[in-house]
């Protein structure tokens, strides 16, 4: 299995700013994947992030909202711009090795918007 | 579009008993079912992964039964200890290399 860590755990933001979360795990993985989960919720996935190419959103996630960036097998990060109070949540990586039917988690990033 | 429940939202059970908790789905069966456990503040964890083809998998105290005809999986924690009180996920995966995930079973063993 995988060591994963996410850069912040927890942050407060305000209204209108942007937050860059970064998720870093200690083997080259193949899929990298970014979650969020709202309070009470389960997790949706927002998108999955490609090395060397843009990521793939699901619906209702856009680009311009949740910028990914995959330099390298290693590392990914997630902005989530423009921040509204209904952004607050918590934001999970996820990696994969063969196949994307065994995931692993990182430990999560909490954050509210105020 | 596909729609994932769990039993229930909370479950206590008694110290030493066997838990169960139930995943059902609409729509079409998944290629991969999978079982995660959640602990407060931490990410999931993955515990097993059932195939369509397989009825029954097995890891020490763990069982998952997946039936196609039911649209149903069964999740079994046998001997159970506070240690097991957790939120419990399922996830389905359908061939497209993505997982949808339940809403969670919070489950507490009570000592």
């Amino acid at each position: 299995s995988a060591v994963i860590s996410q850069k912040p755990s927890r942050d407060i933001c305000q209204r209108g700013t942007s937050l860059t979360i970064q998720c870093q795990v200690d083997s080259q993985v193949t899929m990298m994947f970014w979650y969020r989960q709202q309070p009470g919720q389960s997790l949706t996935l927002i998108a999955t992030a490609n090395q060397g190419s843009e990521a793939t959103y699901e619906s209702g996630f856009v680009i311009d909202k949740f910028p990914i960036s995959r330099p390298n097998l290693t590392f990914s990060t997630l902005t989530v711009s423009n921040m509204s109070p209904e952004d607050s949540s918590i934001y999970l990586c996820s990696v994969a090795y063969r196949t994307a039917y065994e995931q692993y988690f990182g430990p999560g990033t909490r954050l509210t918007v105020t | 579009s596909q729609k994932i429940e769990q039993n229930s939202e909370a479950l206590n059970i008694q110290e030493g008993k066997t838990a169960t908790l139930t995943c059902n789905y609409t729509n079409y069966s998944p290629a991969y079912l999978q079982w995660y456990r959640q602990d407060p503040g931490r990410g999931p964890v993955f515990l097993l992964l059932i195939r369509e083809n397989e009825k029954e998998k097995r890891k020490e105290r763990l069982k998952v039964t997946f039936d196609t005809t039911l649209k149903q999986s069964l999740f079994h924690i046998t001997a159970s200890q506070p240690a097991d009180s957790a939120t419990y996920l399922c996830a389905l995966a359908f061939g497209n290399e993505k997982l949808t995930f339940g809403t969670g079973t919070r489950l507490t063993i009570i000592p």
